[in-house]
């Protein structure tokens, strides 16, 4: 039990759907993370909140729209999506007083877009 | 351009043995190194770190060296278990930046 859970852990979208992934963190933490692991690719990261503030976007096409509400819950938003953006997406979280490098990852959602 | 390397797609060993991990990474400014574990159908899970003010880390059997002229480090599993069968993820940080680069990973199959 990691104490991050992720929903849907499985999605399949059509090109013209709009569709929400969500994240709950359960350990306390302040900064939370998305990224996308492609099939062969290193995870490449695409957002990062910290303190419900967004502090990191790595040039993500704005069909991703992410949402941090609170500390504790984490969404992107999905709309307009490509095939090549079929991949897993995972969720993490870490504390943001410490080593931030210390990130907790969710089960992710495998994302299939046709 | 990929700052943190595995080129060992994959890695075979028998149960009892060590299992050697290696990475490498190109930027000298990473002064923070993690190793995660992924399981099929599971997200990473944080194994063991490495500041650059030190050389190795030890946490049970696992044991992360770091050699900063060859930027490279490398995990030492003894023994090995079965249970440790798993990808490998090795990943890279630079002071209180967020970003954490990560290789592609190696598949280590431990064998009974």
């Amino acid at each position: 039990e990691t104490g991050v859970t992720q929903t849907p852990r499985h999605l399949v979208m059509g090109m013209t759907n709009k569709k929400s992934l969500k994240c709950e963190q359960h350990l306390g933490h302040n900064a939370m993370y998305w990224y996308k692991q492609s099939a062969k690719k290193p995870l490449e990261l695409m957002f990062v909140y910290s303190l419900e503030e967004r502090v990191e976007n790595n040039s993500v096409p704005s069909r991703f729209s992410p949402e941090c509400p609170n500390s504790s819950h984490l969404f992107l938003h999905l709309h307009t999506l490509q095939p090549e953006d079929s991949a897993l997406y995972l969720c993490a979280s870490s504390q943001d007083s410490g080593l931030p490098y210390e990130q907790y990852f969710g089960p992710g959602t495998r994302l299939t877009v046709t | 351009d990929q700052q943190v390397k595995q080129n060992s797609p994959s890695l075979s060993v028998q149960e009892g043995r060590i299992s050697i991990l290696n990475c490498d990474y190109t930027n000298s400014m990473f002064d923070y190194f993690l190793w995660y574990k992924k399981y099929p159908a599971e997200g990473p899970t944080f194994l063991i770190s490495i500041s650059s003010i030190k050389d190795k880390n030890e946490d049970g059997r696992f044991t992360v060296f770091l050699n900063k002229s060859a930027k490279h480090l490398s995990l030492h599993i003894v023994p090995s278990q079965p249970g440790d069968s798993a990808v490998y993820f090795c990943a890279a940080g630079r002071g209180s930046n967020y970003k954490l680069t990560f290789g592609k990973g190696t598949l280590l199959t431990v064998n009974p």
